[in-house]
């Protein structure tokens, strides 16, 4: 059964540095996402990517955040300047349409 | 941001029995509503879904009925089994644009032997 997968599982980083989170979605999903959970709170919707561009954003999703798919599998999630706020599991998902397919996660710890 | 609410943090029920999950909305704008299964330390599994032009769906042991009128769903599950002691959450969606979900907080199901 096809799923979507997520590199690291665990990265840990300094405040201030920058990360990328790697997804590898279903291969004939046209809709891409990522959204995060901070421990003990809501998961949250951060961005949605369809036909090489952002179609929606969250607040939460400011310049210091940045999505790109740079090959026909991967689809990467960048923040360019940690802060320990960003402390969290992020989730990728993806879908064709109705439901959406959530990856295991990458637990980011800012310290 | 409570737009979507799921106001029992946690349920215990005895195996074999039935599991009512409930959650309400408050966007009536939101027309597309889904249920997540999620098991600490992995991804939010996608259980069943239902459209606003119905008011029920079922899938095996999983049901999910819609009151539109009262913005509320549910989620049935019967008969219960020790497997499914999960968090459950309630996502709703505006369909098109960006297809953004908005999760409630979230239901953690134990199912006792």
């Amino acid at each position: 059964e096809p799923e979507v997968t997520q590199t690291p599982s665990h990265q840990v980083t300094q405040m201030g540095q920058e990360v990328i989170l790697r997804c590898v979605p279903i291969s004939n999903h046209l809709y891409f996402y990522w959204y995060r959970q901070i421990l003990g709170q809501k998961v949250e919707f951060l961005v949605s990517f369809y036909n090489n561009e952002i179609s929606e954003k969250s607040e939460i999703f400011d310049d210091q955040f940045s999505v790109e798919r740079p090959d026909g599998s991967n689809f990467t999630l960048k923040i360019r300047s940690t802060k320990l706020e960003d402390s969290a599991m992020y989730f990728c998902a993806s879908s064709s349409w109705g439901e959406q397919f959530f990856g295991p996660g990458t637990r980011l710890t800012v310290l | 941001d409570q737009q979507v609410k799921q106001n029992s943090p946690s349920l215990s029920v005895q195996e074999g029995r039935i599991s009512i999950l409930n959650c309400d909305y408050t966007n009536s704008m939101f027309d597309y509503f889904l249920w997540y299964k999620k098991y600490p330390a992995e991804g939010p599994t996608f259980l069943i879904s239902i459209s606003s032009i119905k008011d029920k769906n079922e899938d095996g042991r999983f049901t999910v009925f819609l009151n539109k009128s009262a913005k509320h769903l549910s989620l049935h599950i019967v008969p219960s089994q020790p497997g499914d002691s999960a968090v459950y959450f309630c996502a709703a969606q505006v369909t098109g644009g960006g297809n953004k979900l908005t999760f409630g907080t979230g239901t953690q199901l134990k199912v006792e032997l």
